[in-house]
C-alpha cells in the first residue's frame, strides 16, 4: 500500500531557529495535512493543501504542496516553546492510482524546543 | 476549524467489560467518521471507517465483532470495546471527514483505555 516517509525522526532545537520538515511518497497524492499532535491529545489541523505547487501559511507555520504531487513540506520559523510536540503529515492518494478518502500518515516528526 | 468531540476522555475497566467510546462532529454533518488506534510513540494505525447508515468497514487484522462500531446518524459514531483485555488497553481517536469544496479530516482529543 501507499507509504509516507517523513524526515527527520526527531529535531532539537534552539528557541527562535526555523525548523523544517518534509513528507515524499511514490505515488500521487491529491491532498496534504498537516498534523500537530500534543501528548495525550488528538492531532491538530494545521495547514491544508489541495494543488500542485500551493504554498499555504498559518501564522509562523508555511506548507507547501510538492509540484511532482509527491511531496509536502512544512517550516516553522522563528520556533517558540509551544512549539514542541509530534507533527505528522498525511495525504489523500489521487483516486486514480486506487486511493480512497482515507488518509495515508506519515511516522511523525518529534520536536524539542529548547528556550 | 471544525470540533470534533469524544468521550469519555479516559476510562479504566476490568477485563472481560466492553466500553463504549462516543465520537461527534459539533458543527458539521459527517456523513464518514475514521476511528484510529496509536500506540506510545507511533502514528495513527486506521482500524475502520465509519459510513452514516451503513456498516463499517473494517482494515486488515481488525476484529470486527470484538471492535463494534456504530454510525447511526451524521454526528455521532460509537465504537465499542467487547470483552476487554489488558492488550486492548490504547489510544483510540475518531476523526470526522468533513466534505466541504475542499476535504479534510478533523480529529478529536482521544480516549485512553486501560483496561486492567
Amino acid at each position: 500500500g501507499q507509504q509516507l516517509n517523513q524526515s527527520p525522526q526527531s529535531m532539537f532545537i534552539q528557541e527562535g531557529e526555523d525548523v523544517s520538515m518534509n513528507c515524499t511518497s511514490s505515488s500521487i497524492f491529491n491532498t496534504w495535512l498537516w498534523y500537530k499532535q500534543d501528548p495525550g491529545e488528538g492531532p491538530v489541523l494545521l495547514i491544508a493543501l489541495y494543488k500542485a505547487g500551493e504554498l499555504t501559511s498559518n501564522g509562523r507555520l508555511t506548507a507547501q504542496f510538492g509540484i511532482t504531487r509527491k511531496d509536502s513540506f512544512l517550516n516553522i520559523s522563528a520556533s517558540i516553546p509551544s512549539d514542541v510536540g509530534i507533527y505528522f503529515c498525511a495525504g489523500q492518494p489521487s483516486k486514480s492510482q486506487g486511493g480512497s478518502e482515507k488518509l495515508v500518515f506519515g511516522k511523525g516528526t518529534k520536536l524539542t524546543v529548547n528556550p | 476549524g471544525a470540533v470534533v468531540s469524544q468521550h469519555p476522555s479516559w476510562v479504566i475497566c476490568k477485563s472481560g467489560t466492553s466500553v463504549k467510546i462516543e465520537c461527534r462532529s459539533l458543527d458539521f454533518q459527517a456523513t464518514t467518521m475514521f476511528w484510529y488506534r496509536q500506540f506510545p510513540k507511533q502514528s495513527l494505525m486506521l482500524m475502520a471507517t465509519s459510513n452514516e447508515g451503513s456498516k463499517a468497514t473494517y482494515e486488515q487484522g481488525v476484529e470486527k465483532d470484538k471492535f463494534l462500531i456504530n454510525h447511526a446518524s451524521l454526528t455521532l459514531s460509537t465504537l465499542t470495546v467487547t470483552s476487554a483485555h489488558p492488550e486492548d488497553s490504547s489510544f483510540y481517536i475518531c476523526s470526522a471527514r468533513w466534505a466541504g469544496v475542499q476535504e479534510t479530516q478533523y480529529f478529536g482529543p482521544g480516549t485512553r483505555l486501560l483496561v486492567l
